[in-house]
């Protein structure tokens, strides 16, 4: 079993839909949770990070932690196409290692 | 400005040559990590440091090796490139304590012939 699991995808939004990227870890201890937002041929960029269970709100993006569950989520509101991009999960883990997922690719339909 | 930065940005290299990759940083992290990405696939951790003179392999050492000598300063070195280290190769850096995520430099894309 891996550490984080994220879908693949892909996964279309039409613009000014909600896009909804789910993820679910391993390590029952972890309790920092990050979203990075990748684009084709680029390096990860850190857009949310959360650690305490419920939402955390910044702009359009949403993460939802339930620790009981070890499920994170991102939402992002009125998607816009430069949205479209891969979207890492990580998890600090209780050995204070980072696990990321695969990704799960966004495309966001004009 | 703080930032993470990376050298050379792309490097096409024959087998057999030894390379490094450098990394810097400005922002005083002592946190500092290798990763190698290849396209559509998981980040694989290859090295890390948590300060100077502290260094660790991580899952995917890869025949490489790394060095702190300086805080600012982690540059990854195969001594003997192979076309199975064909990859981009990501640095990071993070400030320690919990809610802390990476701060990534823009990657080297690494192809040997």
């Amino acid at each position: 079993q891996k550490e984080v699991e994220q879908n693949s995808g892909p996964l279309s939004v039409p613009e000014g839909a909600i896009a909804s990227l789910n993820c679910t870890y391993s390590d029952r201890g972890s309790q920092s949770f990050f979203w990075y937002r990748q684009y084709s041929g680029k390096s990860p960029e850190l857009i949310m990070s959360i650690y305490s269970n419920g939402d955390k709100e910044d702009g359009r993006f949403t993460a939802q932690l339930n620790k009981a569950s070890q499920y994170v989520s991102l939402l992002i509101r009125d998607s816009q196409p430069s949205d479209s991009a891969t979207y890492l999960c990580a998890v600090k883990g209780t050995g204070n290692q980072f696990y990321f997922g695969t990704g799960t690719s966004l495309t966001v339909i004009p | 400005e703080a930032d993470i930065y990376q050298t050379p940005r792309y490097l096409v290299i024959g087998t057999g040559k030894k390379i490094t990759l450098e990394c810097s940083q400005t922002m005083g992290h002592d946190k500092m990590y290798w990763y190698q990405q290849d396209p559509g696939m998981e980040l694989h951790l290859i090295h890390y440091s948590y300060g100077v003179n502290s260094t660790e392999k991580g899952d995917l050492s890869s025949e490489s090796t790394v060095s702190r000598i300086r805080t600012e300063h982690f540059p990854l070195t195969l001594e003997s490139a192979r076309p199975s280290h064909t990859s981009q190769y990501l640095c990071a850096s993070r400030e320690a304590g919990e809610g802390y995520g990476y701060t990534f430099g823009s990657g080297t894309r690494l192809t040997v012939v």
